[in-house]
């Protein structure tokens, strides 16, 4: 069965404080890893696609990682306003996105 | 560009009625799909749509829920006979043809049954 586990679940961080969200997954026919950023009373915004074991991508004081089973998003001092729930979401063959239940990060001045 | 449209953004419905979820795909954007969201869960996939066809509705209940997105006009999220069951936030995400382009989405509309 299609599985799709993030943790943790929530993560305080002091302004500064570097971390790392971790996103498991055990799916077949894998075809790309996406992350999310959700706001509260908002639809969750695009952050990276990664397509392959190795690959890397960034963006601002954010780093996406992958393996062939799981995938790192690595946030390197954050400020306030990178509090969020982070989302990933493994996609498979027919267009079809499983989205874990996230990661609630607050970061506190 | 404007963004994927979502409307109404809050919906309240007292049992037994109907709800109608609209949503306008982003400008060059042909395929749409349906999520719901409860408090603390995930994003649930509900269905997949593209123009004049329904792709792949698995994870819509069987009864009581229909989408459709027709040739002009916005794809449409219709649950008959509202339960309080249904109240949740229901996002649409559209994307571009091509396999594995990313979605993008609204900000949802926020159904509460009374």
């Amino acid at each position: 069965e299609d599985q799709v586990t993030q943790s943790p679940e929530a993560l305080r961080l002091q302004e500064g404080e570097s971390s790392s969200l971790n996103c498991s997954y055990t799916v077949s026919g894998l075809r790309g890893l996406f992350w999310y950023r959700q706001d509260p009373g908002k639809g969750p915004e695009f952050l990276f696609t990664l397509y392959s074991a190795g690959e890397e991508k960034e963006k601002e004081r954010l780093k996406a990682t992958l393996t062939k089973k799981e995938s790192f998003l690595h946030i390197t001092a954050p400020k306030p306003e990178d509090s969020a729930t982070y989302l990933c979401a493994p996609s498979l063959s027919g267009n079809q996105f499983y989205f874990g239940t996230g990661t609630s990060l607050t970061v506190i001045p | 560009n404007a963004g994927v449209m979502q409307n109404p953004r809050h919906l309240v419905r007292r049992r037994g009625q109907e709800a109608r979820l609209r949503c306008s795909p982003m400008k060059g954007h042909s395929h749409v799909y349906w999520y719901r969201q409860l408090p603390e869960e995930g994003l649930k996939f509900m269905v997949y749509l593209q123009k004049e066809n329904i792709i792949d509705e698995s994870g819509m209940p069987k009864e009581r829920f229909s989408a459709e997105f027709p040739k002009e006009g916005p794809s449409i999220l219709r649950i008959q006979q509202v339960v309080r069951g249904d109240s949740a936030a229901y996002f649409c995400a559209s994307s571009p043809p091509g396999a594995n382009s990313p979605l993008h989405f609204g900000n949802g509309t926020r159904l509460t049954v009374t």
